[in-house]
């Protein structure tokens, strides 16, 4: 168990719709990532996340966004979900300002029908 | 261009047989870190192994070990007497210093090992 949790952990919705997943890092850990993992794209970063403030930006679509709350925990938001939104998608903790490896959660499968 | 590069898909290797998996990478920052992954059919990634860009040793945990050849910009992991449990995509990453700590991943290598 890496500490890191998601939630849910597999997602079914429509096209159009809009979803939240949501991320709690491991105890003391500030930074968060979100990755979304794809069989045609491999793992690409989104959005990155410090102590509450948006620190780094990846290939993240406008329709998606994210934030992450007092208590660090972190939610990234999908919405006008397309069928190539499909993908797991992962968030990740670090202690951050240091070479520290980062621990992943189990991921959120969404499927677009 | 690609800043990490996994030029093997895939590999086979026998039950305790050492393997090598191949990593190149690409940075300017004097400044940076090279991990591994490992994602199991279940889809969870899984930390392995951490080198950064100022350790003189090679890092080692475990039947783990990373062959770092900085002039060559190679990170290569070994895992010496591999095991059925050890079936699964491996992914190697680099944190740099200079870009805000995001993690890059390469495309992965699919490894099967063979009873």
């Amino acid at each position: 168990d890496s500490g890191v949790t998601q939630t849910p952990k597999h997602l079914i919705t429509a096209t159009g719709q809009r979803v939240t997943l949501r991320c709690s890092p491991r105890s003391g850990d500030l930074s968060v990532y979100w990755y979304q993992q794809s069989l045609d794209q491999g793992l690409q970063f989104l959005i990155q996340y410090y102590n509450g403030e948006e620190r780094a930006k990846g290939n993240i679509l406008e329709r998606f966004s994210a934030q992450q709350f007092p208590d660090l925990h972190s939610e990234l938001n999908l919405s006008s979900l397309e069928l190539g939104d499909s993908a797991l998608y992962f968030c990740a903790s670090s202690v951050d300002f240091g070479d520290t490896e980062a621990f992943f959660g189990q991921g959120t499968r969404l499927t677009v029908v | 261009a690609q800043k990490i590069t996994q030029t093997q898909p895939g590999m086979f290797v026998q039950e305790k047989e050492a393997v090598t998996l191949d990593c190149t990478y690409d940075t300017s920052d004097p400044s940076y870190g090279l991990f591994w992954y490992k994602q199991p059919s279940s889809g969870e990634m899984i930390f392995l192994i951490y080198q950064g860009s100022y350790d003189q040793q090679n890092a080692t945990e475990g039947r783990y070990s990373l062959n770092f050849q900085k002039a060559r910009k190679s990170a290569n992991l070994v895992i010496s007497a591999s095991q059925l449990g050890d079936s699964a995509m491996y992914f190697c990453a680099m944190r740099e210093e200079n870009y805000g700590q995001n993690f890059v991943f390469g495309p992965g290598t699919r490894l099967s090992v063979l009873p």
